[in-house]
């Protein structure tokens, strides 16, 4: 069974500081998501990492991916309050069925 | 705004009670897939219907049901509620019915409450 793991689960940050979150995943998909979620909200389209090697960024936020390795991470440069949220990650479950989404991070960003 | 609406946004109901939830997938969009969303299970798969069709299901419970009508709007039909039930339900529409080549966008979601 497909299996997607992200860590850690909780982080909580100085404004200014730069972190990793890391997205393993046992299939060998070659699409991945990063979606963020504010509490009872919707979850919001971050990245879609396409192929081995992308790399894309938005602001404070870079995601990669390596599809050889199954592993992904989103990096947070310079971190300010308005990124505390949860972030998860997702693949498709390697039919195009589902996707199967990680724990998901919870990021708190302290003044 | 994905485009994707769900209703009602909120809803509580008592157990043993049934309910249904509303999703009108973005203009174009022929596949619909529930999710839903609990602090214990994160966020579980349910069922995916592709132009009226069901097309692949999850962990869904036999007291949970669905469809999509021919106008591509889709149902999804909870019955004997426990409290368990209790979480955020969401939908998801994408153009093709292959999430390899395709991408799904998510609604609000429909937070529902059994009490």
């Amino acid at each position: 069974e497909l299996k997607v793991e992200q860590n850690p689960l909780f982080l909580s940050m100085q404004e200014g500081k730069n972190y990793t979150i890391y997205c393993n995943y046992s299939t060998t998909s070659d699409r991945l998501y990063w979606y963020r979620q504010d509490p009872g909200k919707s979850l919001e389209s971050l990245f879609v990492l396409l192929s081995n090697g992308a790399v894309k960024q938005e602001g404070r936020l870079m995601a990669s991916l390596d599809t050889k390795a199954r592993l992904s991470t989103l990096h947070i440069t310079a971190a300010v309050h308005d990124l505390s949220a949860t972030y998860f990650c997702a693949v498709d479950d390697g039919y195009g069925n589902k996707l199967v989404f990680g724990a998901g991070t919870i990021l708190r960003v302290k003044s | 705004d994905s485009g994707v609406t769900q209703t009602p946004k909120h809803l509580i109901t008592a157990t043993g009670q049934r309910v249904t939830l509303r999703c009108s997938p973005r203009s174009g969009d022929l596949s619909v897939y529930w999710y839903q969303q609990s602090l214990d299970q994160g966020l579980q798969f349910l069922i995916q219907y592709y132009n009226g069709e069901e097309r692949a299901k999850g962990n869904i419970l036999e007291r949970f049901s669905a469809q999509q009508f021919p106008d591509l709007h889709s149902e999804l039909n909870l019955s004997s509620l426990e409290l368990g039930d209790s979480a955020l339900y969401f939908c998801a529409s994408s153009v093709g019915v292959n999430l390899r080549y395709t991408e799904a966008f998510f609604g609000q979601g429909t937070r529902l409450t059994v009490v």
